[in-house]
């Protein structure tokens, strides 16, 4: 079974508009952290925000917010106001704490295309 | 955040030859190093976990005397892949935890290294 599910291959959206990436994780871990990741064309893994399955609250960081439905296990990423360098791959991933490895199990990704 | 350097950023190389890719954190002693590789529009699969001073581990389907990993210091990982074929081109991405703690940000990603075996 899938740990990480990204439905979304590719998205498109326009300029200074909000715009969700979807994400779904599955596990019998109570205690796991959930990861997105930002990889540009030059392929560099650029680290947006994280949540912590105990954390009462989402994340947020900026533009980036993290909504947390921890009894549907998913956690999408919330892109406000995009802009044109926003374009890029975008993974999510998971580290569960009880198997003990500390290693992120990534996503199949959603390719976001910004549209002036 | 930390930073994780890697070198060469991109090789290429001839089918039968052997390729080392360095691993390094540049601000921090990592005990434990990742290796993934991620083929084209595919996403980040893990190869294997280094902890310096001992063996790695490998992940299934991944083959130990191929991807010979060494991680003798606690800040320079390397990954060898030994007789490359052209089915090893790939990119492959190390990444470096920092020691102690649970911050959620203690795993730090390499830039990334192409490689094309022709």
């Amino acid at each position: 079974a899938q740990k990480i599910t990204q439905t979304q291959p590719g998205m498109f959206v326009q300029e200074k508009e909000a715009v969700t990436l979807d994400c779904t994780y599955d596990t019998s871990d109570p205690s796991y952290g959930l990861f997105w990741y930002k990889q540009p064309s030059s392929g560099e893994m650029i680290f947006l925000i994280y949540q912590g399955s105990y954390d009462q609250q989402n994340a947020t960081e900026g533009r980036y917010s993290l909504n947390f439905q921890k009894a549907r296990k998913s956690a999408n990423l919330v892109i406000s106001a995009s802009q044109l360098g926003d374009s890029a791959m975008y993974f999510c991933a998971m580290r569960e704490a009880a198997t003990g490895r500390r290693a992120l199990t990534f996503g199949s990704g959603t390719r976001l295309q910004v549209q002036p | 955040g930390a930073v994780v350097s890697q070198h060469p950023s991109w090789v290429i190389c001839k089918s039968g030859t052997s390729v080392k890719i360095e691993c390094r954190s540049l601000d921090f002693q990592a005990t434990t190093m990742f290796w993934y590789r991620q083929f084209p529009k595919q996403s980040l699969m893990l190869m294997a976990t280094s902890n310096e001073g001992s063996k790695a581990t490998y992940e299934q389907g991944v083959e130990k005397d191929k991807f010979l990993i060494n991680h003798a210091s606690l800040t320079l990982s390397t990954l060898t892949v030994t007789s490359a074929h052209p089915e090893d081109s790939s990119f492959y991405i190390c990444s470096a935890r920092t020691p102690g703690g649970s911050s959620y940000n203690e795993q730090f990603f390499g830039p990334g290294t192409r490689l094309t075996v022709l």
